[in-house]
């Protein structure tokens, strides 16, 4: 089956350093993947939606310029924190569908778990 | 987006058959209903999603009222790995597909 993998699966940083998060379709071309995250004992929360070749569109809330979205390739999108301060550890999931405008099964990563120091 | 709701937990013991109940009064006509599940710490895993009509997969079946206003997802015999946070979620086809709203969900136990 697809498989859509993330990295690091874990990162500590200290407060005001940025860190990138990679999402990767790994058995198909994706031109739209979508990010998340989900704080302890919470359910997901969608935070933006990244197009390949174009700008992410982001969710009402979410900074776009604390949470740089790049969609370089039909198979990687990266999701960087910018400046991140302790109320940025979350967990960050991505998720991708097979194909566009498809109504099927969406393949998500394993996560990728931030603590901020 | 129109809304789901689930009871917040369910319990069930080993090889016996699961029906999680999902409640979602205001869908539209065009949207699918999905079920994906997700174990402690890692992402969410596509279970099903349906239209109308009921379906069936190797993990699951779904069945959807005829009224489409509630749908049950069927684990026909739990296991242990079954234990998991299950999400009844309502999304569009084309354009708008994968944008899914997740709700709470049900806390999933099964006991051995």
């Amino acid at each position: 089956g697809a498989v859509v993998s993330q990295h690091p699966s874990r990162v500590i940083c200290k407060s005001g350093t940025s860190v990138k998060i990679e999402c990767r379709s790994l058995d198909f071309q994706a031109t739209t993947m979508f990010w998340y995250r989900q704080f302890p004992k919470k359910s997901l929360m969608l935070m933006a939606t990244s197009n390949e070749g174009s700008k992410a569109t982001y969710e009402q809330g979410v900074e776009k310029d604390k949470f740089l979205i790049n969609h370089a390739s039909l198979t990687l999108s990266t999701l960087t924190v910018t400046s991140a301060h302790p109320e940025d550890s979350s967990f960050y999931i991505c998720s991708a569908a097979r194909q566009a405008l498809s109504t099927g099964e969406l393949f998500f990563g394993e996560g990728s778990r931030l603590t901020v120091l | 987006d129109a809304k789901t709701t689930q009871p917040n937990s369910m319990e069930s013991n080993e090889e016996e058959p699961v029906h999680l109940p999902c409640n979602h009064s205001t869908i539209s006509g065009t949207d699918y209903i999905h079920w994906y599940r997700q174990l402690p710490s890692q992402g969410p895993e596509y279970v099903i999603h349906g239209l109308t009509s009921n379906v069936n997969n190797r993990m699951a079946s779904l069945a959807i009222a005829e009224d489409r206003k509630s749908s049950t997802l069927i684990l026909h015999r739990a296991t242990l790995r079954d234990a998991a946070v299950y999400y009844c979620i309502l999304g569009a086809g084309g354009t708008s597909y994968g944008k899914l709203t997740f709700g709470q969900g049900t806390i999933l136990t099964v006991h051995p």
